[in-house]
C-alpha cells in the first residue's frame, strides 16, 4: 500500500542550526514527491517537488531535499534555521492518475528556539 | 496570478445539515482536488476532479461529493454532517495533464459542526 511515514513528530532546533526533517515513502512506480509547510490556521505552501531527474532539489525559503530512491527516502533540509521557519511540515507522493492524488505523512513540528 | 481561491472561509453547521464547500483554481488548472485535514487523522484525500470528471478517489463514505464545473471551479457537499465532519477542508489544484503536476492548495474552509 502507498504510505508516506515523517519519523520526526516534533523537532526543536536552534536558530541559525542545520535542519533535516526525515520522510520515508512506500510506493510501487517512480514517485512524484513533494514537501509542504503550514503555519498556524493557513493553507499548504509547496516548498519543493520532485519529478524525477537530478536528485538533489532546490525550493523556496533556502530549502532542499534530496531523493534517494534506494533508502525510500526523501528528505528535507536547511543549513541555517530561521525563526520564521516554525511551522508543521508535510511529505507527500503524488498516486494515481497524473499523480494528482496526494497521499500526506503526518507532519513534522518545527520549533525553533533562540 | 491568483491563486486556488475557497469559499467560505469559515462556517458553522448544525449535526444532520449538509454543508457546500466552493473552490476556485488557479487560472489554467484543470484539475481540482479536495483534502480534508483534521488532528486525529491528519491530511487525508477525499477525491479529484479533471475535466469535470472524477479521476480519483479517496476512501471517504458516500455523504461526501463534488463536482467541477466547465470553468474548473469545483463543489464539494458533505450531507448528514455528522461531529466528526469538523475538519479543515483544502483545495487544491494542478494542471493536471502529463507527468508531474506541481499541485496548489487554497486556505481552506474551516468547518464546524455542532
Amino acid at each position: 500500500a502507498q504510505s508516506v511515514t515523517q519519523p520526526d513528530i516534533h523537532i526543536t532546533v536552534s536558530e541559525g542550526a542545520s535542519l533535516e526533517l526525515r520522510c520515508n515513502y512506500s510506493y510501487g512506480a517512480t514517485p512524484y514527491l513533494f514537501w509542504y509547510v503550514q503555519s498556524p490556521g493557513q493553507g499548504l505552501q509547496l516548498l519543493l517537488k520532485y519529478f524525477s531527474g537530478d536528485t538533489l532539489v532546490q525550493g523556496i525559503k533556502g530549502f532542499e531535499a534530496e531523493f534517494k530512491r534506494s533508502q525510500s527516502s526523501f528528505n528535507l533540509r536547511k543549513p541555517s534555521v530561521h525563526w520564521s521557519d516554525a511551522a508543521e511540515y508535510y511529505c507527500a507522493v503524488g498516486v494515481g492518475q497524473a499523480g494528482t492524488a496526494l497521499i500526506f505523512g503526518k507532519g513534522t513540528t518545527l520549533s525553533v528556539s533562540s | 496570478k491568483a491563486g486556488v481561491t475557497q469559499t467560505p472561509r469559515y462556517l458553522i453547521k448544525t449535526r444532520g445539515q449538509q454543508v457546500t464547500l466552493s473552490c476556485s483554481p488557479i487560472s489554467g488548472h484543470r484539475s481540482v482536488s479536495w483534502y480534508q485535514q483534521t488532528p486525529g487523522q491528519g491530511l487525508q484525500f477525499l477525491f479529484e476532479y479533471f475535466s469535470e470528471t472524477q479521476r480519483n478517489k479517496g476512501n471517504f463514505p458516500g455523504r461526501f461529493s463534488g463536482r467541477q464545473f466547465s470553468n474548473s471551479r469545483s463543489e464539494m457537499n458533505v450531507s448528514t454532517l455528522e461531529l466528526g465532519d469538523s475538519a479543515l477542508y483544502l483545495c487544491a489544484s494542478s494542471y493536471g495533464q502529463g507527468s508531474g503536476n506541481t499541485i496548489y492548495f487554497g486556505e481552506g474552509s474551516w468547518l464546524t459542526v455542532v
